[in-house]
């Protein structure tokens, strides 16, 4: 079945370690995304990439680092230098001609 | 950018009355509006989707929402409350880019 895949679903780090979250799809879209998510704040828009090797930030990129070196591969680090990582994460890309997102099951990272 | 604001973070009624979760976009007639479900640790699932072909959206689990351009409003209604219903939903806006925004979130509780 066609999908979007994240890993790792839980992700323990220690203070002053970088964390990569991976994202894979299957659904042939060119447009992926992530988002954090926290409670009471909806979904933050962290970065963007409409198509490989070129992505754009989104509202809150500073202390996040992200690739796109194949279209089925979207990766986000969550570097030290982002205060306040611990969240949960989504990865999603756009498909279907109006816009709608399909989302991956998320990633919870909290920072011990 | 669009937006779009959810009035109310928490919604609770008792199971089998009317569910009303309000949602209100930005001034500029969207392109697309959506609703989203999540339920706890999960990703978000696609209830419906507004793409200008009809007013009134019909979706999954019985949700249905209607567009009214004079309120600017996209509010999602279920005539009957189901206990499976609790969960999240989010009100989103996505523009010709494929620039998705997302409401606050609003919490459904469902009594017994």
């Amino acid at each position: 079945d066609g999908g979007i895949t994240q890993s790792p679903k839980y992700l323990f780090r220690k203070e002053g370690q970088n964390v990569t979250l991976s994202c894979e799809q299957n659904l042939n879209h060119d447009a992926m995304y992530w988002y954090r998510q926290d409670p009471g704040q909806g979904l933050r828009l962290i970065y963007y990439s409409q198509i490989v090797n070129d992505f754009q930030k989104g509202d809150i990129a500073e202390g996040y680092s992200v690739s796109r070196e194949k279209k089925e591969s979207f990766p986000l680090t969550v570097t030290s230098a982002q205060k306040n990582p611990t969240a949960f994460y989504l990865c999603a890309s756009v498909g279907g001609g109006t816009g709608e997102l399909f989302f991956g099951e998320g990633s919870r990272l909290t920072v011990l | 950018a669009q937006s779009v604001t959810q009035l109310g973070s928490h919604v609770s009624v008792s199971e089998g009355a009317l569910v009303l979760l309000r949602c209100n976009y930005s001034s500029s007639v969207p392109p697309y509006l959506f609703w989203y479900v999540q339920y706890p640790n999960q990703g978000l699932q696609l209830l419906l989707k507004y793409t200008s072909a009809a007013t009134l959206v019909k979706g999954i689990n019985g949700f249905e929402a209607e567009f009214k351009k004079s309120e600017t409003s996209f509010h999602l209604t279920k005539p009957s409350a189901h206990m499976s219903d609790a969960a999240e939903y989010f009100c989103a806006v996505s523009d010709w880019n494929n620039d998705m925004r997302f409401g606050a979130g609003t919490r459904l509780t469902v009594k017994p």
